[in-house]
């Protein structure tokens, strides 16, 4: 069955680490994106990348950052500056956001320890 | 101004009972909505899309006033399995999405 994977499912984080969160499709999209999401706020964007080998900043990408060297495969890293990186982290791909909206990943829940 | 807004609820209704959100959004060139169902600690799942002409998915319709720039769900019938935080969406500039904090629904037996 076609998907998206995030893994882990649960990270914890010491100060000053850097942590990456994991994001594969298998749907063949194009376009990729990561969100974060805290309690009672909607999803923010933190990155997006159109197709393979390029990526764009969304809303918040202080303290992170993305590669996309493979269509199926969009990890980001938690670095040590991101002051408030405790949240819930979901990757979405598209086919074509105009028609199809998101399908998500089923997210990775980051707390610093 | 946030680009989508939403009453955060929680709206708490009756097994049976019609229940109503609505949803602004700023940016007038906006061209594709959705409504997206999220379960707690669970990833966002589409709802259904939002059509011009308004469409109906079983118990759910969903209406769209470019005019006024508001999208609405109604639920008819609710289940106890619809208790859940419902996101309203908006495409935003570029070819992406932006989401309003999501309307609170429970629904008690």
């Amino acid at each position: 069955d076609g998907g998206i994977t995030q893994s882990p499912k649960y990270l914890f984080r010491k100060e000053g680490q850097n942590v990456t969160l994991s994001c594969e499709q298998n749907l063949n999209h194009d376009a990729m994106y990561w969100y974060r999401q805290d309690p009672g706020q909607g999803l923010r964007l933190i990155y997006y990348s159109q197709i393979v080998n390029d990526f764009q900043k969304g809303d918040i990408a202080e303290g992170y950052s993305v590669s996309r060297e493979k269509k199926e495969s969009f990890p980001l890293t938690v670095t040590s500056a991101q002051k408030n990186p405790t949240a819930f982290y979901l990757c979405a791909s598209s086919m074509g956001v105009t028609l199809y909206g998101y399908t998500f990943g089923s997210g990775t829940r980051l707390t610093v320890v | 101004r946030k680009e989508v807004e939403q009453d955060p609820g929680p709206f708490n209704v009756p097994e049976g009972a019609t229940v109503a959100f609505n949803c602004t959004y700023s940016n007038s060139a906006s061209q594709s909505f959705f409504w997206y169902r999220q379960d707690c600690r669970k990833e966002p799942k589409l709802l259904m899309s939002v059509y011009s002409s308004g469409n109906e998915d079983g118990r759910f319709t969903a209406q769209l006033n470019r005019a006024s720039q508001y999208i609405s769900l109604l639920i008819r019938d609710s289940k106890l399995s619809d208790s859940a935080t419902y996101l309203c969406v908006v495409n935003g500039y570029g070819n992406k999405l932006v989401f309003g904090a999501g309307t609170i629904l429970r629904v008690k037996s």
